[in-house]
């Protein structure tokens, strides 16, 4: 089993829809969770952290964290065509080691 | 702060060759990470430090892989020999208490 695990997509929402990025880890003792963008050919840029159960919301993003069922998503409210990206899910735990998931593309369309 | 750096952001060499990749984290950081990315397996984790000491290379692949951080402000990752499946976009990353910065990257090419 992968230690953090996202759905590669691609996933298609339309420009002004509420796009759902999920997450699972394993590792239950992990304390502090992000989520990265990434745009084609750069490197990942931090958009979110989260380090307890509930929602935590920015702007147009709201991050949810269920520590018993190891999950961890992403909501990202009238999504933009400017938000077309891979969304990386990371997950930090013992000696701040850092673990990322694989990613999951998204595209808005216009 | 300039944040993470590192050079050089491209490398093309040819199969045998050593290679050597920096990073100069966040001044004030802790924990260094060095990271592999590829189209089929997506982010890896090399190896990290926390306070210049290596506290897992499990993700190293092989012994031709080494990486050192001989003080807070400098680390490098050498390839020797490189091969062409060591291709992919190296990336540095330094954190303090949680959040990870990320350098430019270095993409790696190796014919």
């Amino acid at each position: 089993q992968k230690e953090v695990e996202q759905n590669s997509g691609p996933l298609s929402v339309p420009e002004g829809a509420i796009a759902s990025l999920n997450c699972t880890y394993s590792d239950r003792v992990s304390q502090s969770f992000f989520w990265y963008r990434q745009y084609s050919g750069k490197s990942p840029e931090l958009i979110m952290s989260i380090y307890s159960n509930g929602d935590k919301e920015d702007g147009r993003f709201t991050a949810q964290l269920n520590k018993a069922s190891q999950y961890v998503s992403l909501l990202i409210r009238d999504s933009q065509p400017s938000d077309s990206a891979t969304y990386l899910c990371a997950v930090s735990g013992g000696y701040q080691k850092v673990t990322f998931g694989t990613g999951t593309k998204l595209q808005v369309i216009p | 702060d300039a944040g993470v750096i590192q050079s050089p952001r491209h490398e093309v060499t040819e199969m045998g060759q050593e290679v050597t990749l920096r990073c100069k984290p966040i001044s004030g950081h802790n924990s260094l990470f060095w990271y592999r990315q590829t189209m089929m397996r997506g982010l890896e984790l090399l190896i990290y430090f926390n306070n210049n000491v290596p506290i897992d290379d499990s993700g190293m692949p092989e012994d031709r892989f080494s990486a050192k951080m001989p003080n807070a402000s400098f680390s490098t990752l050498k390839i020797q020999p490189s091969e062409p499946r060591d291709s992919a976009v190296y990336f540095c990353a330094s954190s303090n208490l949680a959040e990870a910065f990320f350098g430019q990257g270095t993409r790696l090419t190796v014919v």
